[in-house]
Protein backbone atom coordinates (compact mmCIF):
# COMPACT_ATOMS: atom_id res chain seq x y z
CA UNK A 1 0.00 0.00 0.00
CA UNK A 2 1.14 3.64 -0.79
CA UNK A 3 1.97 5.16 2.18
CA UNK A 4 3.97 8.05 3.56
CA UNK A 5 5.96 8.09 6.56
CA UNK A 6 6.80 10.70 9.41
CA UNK A 7 8.94 8.73 11.94
CA UNK A 8 8.82 11.55 14.59
CA UNK A 9 5.84 12.94 15.76
CA UNK A 10 7.82 15.34 17.58
CA UNK A 11 11.17 17.02 17.79
CA UNK A 12 12.54 19.44 20.55
CA UNK A 13 15.63 22.03 18.85
CA UNK A 14 17.51 24.92 20.49
CA UNK A 15 17.30 28.04 18.74
CA UNK A 16 20.02 27.99 16.58
CA UNK A 17 21.06 24.38 16.44
CA UNK A 18 20.37 22.75 13.16
CA UNK A 19 17.37 20.43 12.48
CA UNK A 20 16.10 17.36 10.06
CA UNK A 21 12.86 15.66 10.30
CA UNK A 22 12.19 12.77 8.39
CA UNK A 23 9.80 11.34 5.98
CA UNK A 24 9.83 8.15 4.12
CA UNK A 25 7.11 6.97 1.44
CA UNK A 26 6.24 4.04 -0.36
CA UNK A 27 5.27 4.34 -4.23
CA UNK A 28 6.21 2.44 -6.92
CA UNK A 29 7.90 5.28 -9.30
CA UNK A 30 9.42 8.37 -7.97
CA UNK A 31 7.04 11.08 -6.56
CA UNK A 32 6.56 14.37 -6.52
CA UNK A 33 7.22 15.16 -2.76
CA UNK A 34 6.69 18.33 -1.05
CA UNK A 35 7.32 19.86 2.45
CA UNK A 36 4.87 22.01 3.79
CA UNK A 37 4.55 23.99 7.06
CA UNK A 38 1.70 24.85 9.42
CA UNK A 39 1.55 27.30 12.08
CA UNK A 40 -1.19 26.90 15.16
CA UNK A 41 -4.66 27.15 13.98
CA UNK A 42 -3.62 28.04 10.09
CA UNK A 43 -3.32 26.55 6.69
CA UNK A 44 -0.53 24.78 5.11
CA UNK A 45 2.34 26.80 3.39
CA UNK A 46 4.48 25.43 1.28
CA UNK A 47 8.13 25.24 1.92
CA UNK A 48 9.68 23.38 -1.19
CA UNK A 49 8.84 20.91 -3.62
CA UNK A 50 10.89 18.00 -5.74
CA UNK A 51 9.84 17.07 -9.03
CA UNK A 52 13.16 16.07 -10.46
CA UNK A 53 16.37 16.89 -11.27
CA UNK A 54 18.74 18.09 -8.91
CA UNK A 55 17.90 16.06 -5.34
CA UNK A 56 18.37 18.88 -3.93
CA UNK A 57 16.28 21.22 -3.10
CA UNK A 58 16.52 24.47 -1.52
CA UNK A 59 13.08 25.97 0.07
CA UNK A 60 11.60 29.15 1.84
CA UNK A 61 12.58 30.25 4.98
CA UNK A 62 16.29 29.07 4.88
CA UNK A 63 14.86 25.34 4.73
CA UNK A 64 16.08 22.49 2.37
CA UNK A 65 15.63 18.70 1.55
CA UNK A 66 17.31 15.94 -0.22
CA UNK A 67 15.51 13.49 -2.27
CA UNK A 68 17.25 9.87 -2.04
CA UNK A 69 15.60 7.40 -4.15
CA UNK A 70 17.83 4.49 -2.63
CA UNK A 71 16.12 5.18 0.66
CA UNK A 72 13.04 6.54 -0.33
CA UNK A 73 13.11 9.41 1.83
CA UNK A 74 12.73 13.09 1.41
CA UNK A 75 14.09 14.63 4.63
CA UNK A 76 13.82 18.59 5.67
CA UNK A 77 16.80 20.08 7.08
CA UNK A 78 17.53 23.63 8.45
CA UNK A 79 20.74 25.15 9.67
CA UNK A 80 20.12 26.90 12.13
CA UNK A 81 16.69 27.38 13.74
CA UNK A 82 14.84 30.28 14.93
CA UNK A 83 11.88 30.52 17.12
CA UNK A 84 9.66 31.74 14.65
CA UNK A 85 10.36 28.04 12.68
CA UNK A 86 8.27 26.30 15.67
CA UNK A 87 5.17 24.92 13.75
CA UNK A 88 4.15 21.57 12.44
CA UNK A 89 5.50 20.31 8.99
CA UNK A 90 4.03 17.80 6.88
CA UNK A 91 5.84 15.98 3.92
CA UNK A 92 3.31 15.25 0.96
CA UNK A 93 3.71 12.85 -2.06
CA UNK A 94 1.84 12.75 -5.24
CA UNK A 95 2.15 9.54 -7.67
CA UNK A 96 1.17 9.08 -11.11
CA UNK A 97 -0.40 6.06 -9.56
CA UNK A 98 -2.90 7.59 -7.36
CA UNK A 99 -3.30 10.22 -10.02
CA UNK A 100 -1.06 12.98 -8.26
CA UNK A 101 -3.57 12.93 -5.30
CA UNK A 102 -1.33 14.15 -2.27
CA UNK A 103 -0.74 11.79 0.78
CA UNK A 104 0.32 13.39 3.91
CA UNK A 105 1.90 12.23 6.49
CA UNK A 106 1.18 12.63 10.22
CA UNK A 107 3.62 15.42 10.63
CA UNK A 108 6.18 16.36 12.59
CA UNK A 109 5.74 19.17 15.79
CA UNK A 110 8.80 20.85 15.95
CA UNK A 111 9.07 22.96 19.59
CA UNK A 112 11.79 25.22 19.54
CA UNK A 113 13.70 26.62 23.28
CA UNK A 114 15.80 29.65 23.83
CA UNK B 1 -0.10 37.58 -2.79
CA UNK B 2 -3.04 36.19 -3.90
CA UNK B 3 -4.86 33.78 -1.60
CA UNK B 4 -7.38 31.21 -1.10
CA UNK B 5 -9.92 32.34 1.11
CA UNK B 6 -11.93 30.54 3.49
CA UNK B 7 -15.33 31.33 6.16
CA UNK B 8 -16.20 31.07 7.99
CA UNK B 9 -12.43 30.58 10.16
CA UNK B 10 -14.34 28.78 13.35
CA UNK B 11 -17.69 27.29 14.04
CA UNK B 12 -19.19 25.65 16.50
CA UNK B 13 -22.29 23.75 16.33
CA UNK B 14 -24.74 21.05 18.00
CA UNK B 15 -24.78 17.41 16.64
CA UNK B 16 -27.72 16.84 14.06
CA UNK B 17 -27.23 20.80 12.92
CA UNK B 18 -26.09 21.52 9.61
CA UNK B 19 -22.99 23.93 8.72
CA UNK B 20 -21.97 25.21 5.62
CA UNK B 21 -17.96 26.09 4.66
CA UNK B 22 -17.36 28.67 1.98
CA UNK B 23 -14.13 28.59 -0.18
CA UNK B 24 -12.83 31.20 -2.92
CA UNK B 25 -9.57 29.88 -4.79
CA UNK B 26 -6.91 31.97 -6.00
CA UNK B 27 -8.16 33.80 -8.82
CA UNK B 28 -7.89 31.55 -12.24
CA UNK B 29 -7.26 28.40 -10.59
CA UNK B 30 -9.30 25.77 -12.37
CA UNK B 31 -8.67 23.07 -9.62
CA UNK B 32 -10.30 23.01 -6.13
CA UNK B 33 -9.56 20.93 -3.37
CA UNK B 34 -11.48 20.04 0.42
CA UNK B 35 -9.46 18.70 2.65
CA UNK B 36 -10.52 17.25 6.34
CA UNK B 37 -7.91 17.11 8.92
CA UNK B 38 -8.25 15.90 12.32
CA UNK B 39 -6.20 16.83 15.17
CA UNK B 40 -2.87 15.24 15.42
CA UNK B 41 -3.30 13.99 11.65
CA UNK B 42 -2.20 15.41 8.06
CA UNK B 43 -5.17 16.22 6.00
CA UNK B 44 -7.21 13.96 3.88
CA UNK B 45 -8.95 14.86 0.66
CA UNK B 46 -12.83 14.64 0.75
CA UNK B 47 -13.45 16.26 -2.64
CA UNK B 48 -11.76 17.62 -5.69
CA UNK B 49 -13.26 19.81 -8.71
CA UNK B 50 -12.00 20.70 -11.99
CA UNK B 51 -13.22 24.12 -13.16
CA UNK B 52 -17.61 23.04 -12.05
CA UNK B 53 -16.55 19.43 -12.22
CA UNK B 54 -16.30 16.46 -9.16
CA UNK B 55 -13.15 15.20 -10.74
CA UNK B 56 -12.48 12.97 -7.31
CA UNK B 57 -15.15 12.53 -4.36
CA UNK B 58 -14.21 8.76 -3.22
CA UNK B 59 -13.26 9.52 0.37
CA UNK B 60 -16.22 12.14 0.43
CA UNK B 61 -18.96 10.46 3.43
CA UNK B 62 -22.26 11.40 0.63
CA UNK B 63 -24.98 10.51 3.33
CA UNK B 64 -24.21 13.92 5.09
CA UNK B 65 -21.61 15.74 3.18
CA UNK B 66 -21.78 17.74 -0.32
CA UNK B 67 -19.84 19.92 -1.85
CA UNK B 68 -20.57 22.44 -4.80
CA UNK B 69 -18.96 24.45 -7.58
CA UNK B 70 -21.79 25.99 -9.28
CA UNK B 71 -19.99 28.47 -11.81
CA UNK B 72 -16.09 26.63 -11.43
CA UNK B 73 -14.93 29.68 -8.92
CA UNK B 74 -15.88 29.47 -5.27
CA UNK B 75 -17.51 26.61 -3.53
CA UNK B 76 -19.17 25.31 -0.79
CA UNK B 77 -19.12 22.32 1.84
CA UNK B 78 -21.65 21.14 3.62
CA UNK B 79 -22.66 18.68 6.42
CA UNK B 80 -25.99 18.01 7.03
CA UNK B 81 -26.77 16.54 10.06
CA UNK B 82 -22.98 17.27 12.00
CA UNK B 83 -21.83 14.49 14.02
CA UNK B 84 -19.43 14.66 17.17
CA UNK B 85 -16.65 12.95 14.73
CA UNK B 86 -17.16 15.71 12.09
CA UNK B 87 -14.95 18.17 14.72
CA UNK B 88 -11.91 18.76 12.50
CA UNK B 89 -10.28 21.30 10.93
CA UNK B 90 -11.36 21.83 7.13
CA UNK B 91 -8.54 23.28 4.01
CA UNK B 92 -9.54 24.57 0.93
CA UNK B 93 -6.84 24.28 -1.62
CA UNK B 94 -6.62 25.43 -5.47
CA UNK B 95 -3.97 24.67 -7.81
CA UNK B 96 -3.88 26.01 -11.46
CA UNK B 97 -4.51 23.07 -12.70
CA UNK B 98 -4.89 19.27 -12.40
CA UNK B 99 -1.40 17.47 -12.37
CA UNK B 100 1.38 16.41 -9.91
CA UNK B 101 3.68 18.92 -10.63
CA UNK B 102 1.18 22.01 -9.96
CA UNK B 103 1.29 23.50 -6.49
CA UNK B 104 -1.53 23.25 -4.11
CA UNK B 105 -1.88 26.74 -2.25
CA UNK B 106 -4.33 26.45 1.05
CA UNK B 107 -6.21 28.61 3.01
CA UNK B 108 -6.52 29.20 6.76
CA UNK B 109 -8.86 26.41 7.41
CA UNK B 110 -12.23 26.63 9.08
CA UNK B 111 -12.44 24.90 12.36
CA UNK B 112 -15.41 22.89 13.08
CA UNK B 113 -16.46 21.48 16.31
CA UNK B 114 -19.51 20.10 17.10
CA UNK B 115 -20.76 19.41 20.22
Amino acid sequence: AQSVTQPDIHITVSEGASLELRCNYSYGATPYLFWYVQSPGQGLQLLLKYFSGDTLVQGIKGFEAEFKRSQSSFNLRKPSVHWSDAAEYFCAVGAVSNDYKLSFGAGTTVTVRA
Amino acid sequence: EAEVAQSPRYKITEKSQAVAFWCDPISGHATLYWYRQILGQGPELLVQFQDESVVDDSQLPKDRFSAERLKGVDSTLKIQPAELGDSAMYLCASSLRTGGSDTQYFGPGTRLTVL
